[in-house]
């Protein structure tokens, strides 16, 4: 069972746009998300997060938007620049009924054109 | 400042051998997390760790596959009798462990190829 789903496998911009990367979830007790961004051979590099309490937190180019009642958060990169093509990954965690661990989405693609 | 170190880079193994992984957290972070990357996919939670004590190990294959956090030195992940399918990348991570909502921060990875 996928409880966290990118429904958008690659994503293509112009630089200088903005992107626009979804999340949806299905478990009510996720209570933190957070994006990560993963270069080739590289590991996965945090980007930002957001509490279940909130519904945007915002840093830099990078809005994260949740919407608990529709279980969709989205990530905004605004301007996008071709140093932001790599794979987003959105996770979520249920910290206060089950510690820790991350439940990734499979991934989306971005590729900045010039 | 380090941050998460893992090592080898790059394993190559025989089909039955043993594969050990190492992971050196972030300095001043106590809670240990791996996970596992198979091609094409997403990142898949395996085992969280403290200090000695395993706390979460309901992603780790039930044959195989076990994972240690000493007192002193690195979390170990260790693959005995490795096979072809046990091919992926597996990444290691750290937390503070402060409670509440806490990020983990993600080591280059290692990857593993069965041969």
């Amino acid at each position: 069972d996928q409880q966290v789903k990118q429904n958008s496998p690659s994503l293509s911009v112009q630089e200088g746009r903005i992107s626009i990367l979804n999340c949806d979830y299905t478990n009510s007790m996720f209570d933190y998300f957070l994006w990560y961004k993963k270069y080739p051979a590289e590991g996965p590099t945090f980007l930002i997060s957001i509490s279940s309490i909130k519904d945007k937190n915002e840093d830099g180019r990078f809005t994260v938007f949740l919407n608990k009642s529709a279980k969709h958060l989205s990530l905004h990169i605004v301007p996008s620049q071709p140093g932001d093509s790599a794979v987003y990954f959105c996770a979520a965690s249920a910290n206060k009924a089950a510690g820790n661990k991350l439940t990734f989405g499979g991934g989306t693609r971005v590729l900045v054109k010039p | 400042n380090a941050g998460v170190m893992q090592n080898p880079r790059h394993l190559v193994r025989r089909r039955g051998q043993e594969a050990r992984l190492r992971c050196s957290p972030m300095k001043g972070h106590s809670h240990v997390y791996w996970y596992r990357q198979l091609p094409e996919e997403g990142l898949k939670f395996m085992v969280y760790l403290q200090k000695e004590n395993i706390i979460d190990e309901s992603g780790m294959p039930k044959e195989r596959f076990s994972a240690e956090f000493p007192k002193e030195g690195p979390s170990i992940l260790r693959i005995q009798q490795v096979v072809r399918g046990d091919s992926a990348a597996y990444f290691c991570a750290s937390s503070p462990g402060q409670g509440g909502l806490d990020t983990q921060y993600f080591g280059p990875g290692t990857r593993l190829t069965v041969l």
